[in-house]
């Protein structure tokens, strides 16, 4: 079945340390996002990417890195830097073609801790 | 920048009746998308409906429908006979139809807990 797969569901970190969040679709879809989703705030756009080797800004991207290797591939590196890393993150990905709506397909999200 | 306002927290319904959750926008553009997005305690988000804003005939989805009121930019959600199943937290979000740089990038609001009450 297609979809969007996010790893780890869980993941604990210490503070200073950076882990990498993973996001694989198998839609064949073009475009692929990273929001962040905190109580009472909704999600919060971090970055996204409309294609291959480019990848853009989003409202949140301070502390947060991201590579657009292959079309499939979209992670999410979540740094030192970041002040308050401690949320749930999902990934996205929908079609860029004219016409569409530009629906979001969701994965199951990745719920990071920080000890 | 365009914003997305739920004023509703939370909100109970009884199964079987109807419940209408609120969602107002702000926006200075004429071409866009509104979607109604609902996750589960599962947390994996769920397209519920969406609507053109080009389109004056309100989107329906089965049990689902929306009130959408352009001019006083509104975008309201009707769940009639709500089935515990229901049961979810709602998100309202607004996605730009201009092109560019802005494709595919949805506003969200923050979000309406919705509880079902058998």
């Amino acid at each position: 079945d297609g979809g969007i797969t996010q790893s780890p569901k869980y993941l604990f970190r210490k503070e200073g340390q950076n882990v990498t969040l993973s996001c694989e679709q198998n839609l064949n879809h073009d475009a692929m996002y990273w929001y962040r989703q905190d109580p009472g705030q909704g999600l919060r756009l971090i970055y996204y990417s409309q294609i291959v080797n480019d990848f853009q800004k989003g409202d949140i991207a301070e502390g947060y890195s991201v590579s657009r290797e292959k079309k499939e591939s979209f992670p999410l590196t979540v740094t030192s830097a970041q002040k308050n890393p401690t949320a749930f993150y999902l990934c996205a990905s929908s079609m860029t073609s004219g016409g569409q709506s530009g629906e979001l397909f969701f994965g199951e999200g990745s719920r990071l801790t920080v000890l | 920048a365009q914003t997305v306002t739920q004023s509703q927290p939370e909100m109970s319904v009884q199964e079987a009746e109807t419940v209408t959750l609120s969602c107002t926008y702000d926006t200075s553009e004429s071409d866009y998308y509104l979607f109604w997005y609902k996750q589960p305690p599962s947390r994996q988000m769920i397209l519920v409906i969406r609507q053109e804003a080009y389109k004056q005939q309100n989107a329906t989805e089965n049990r689902f429908s929306v009130n959408f009121q352009k001019a006083a930019k509104s975008f309201s959600l009707k769940i009639s006979d709500s089935q515990l199943g229901d049961a979810a937290m709602y998100f309202c979000a607004y996605r730009s139809d201009a092109g560019g740089t802005s494709y595919g990038k949805l506003t969200f609001g923050q979000g309406t807990i919705l509880t079902v009450h058998p």
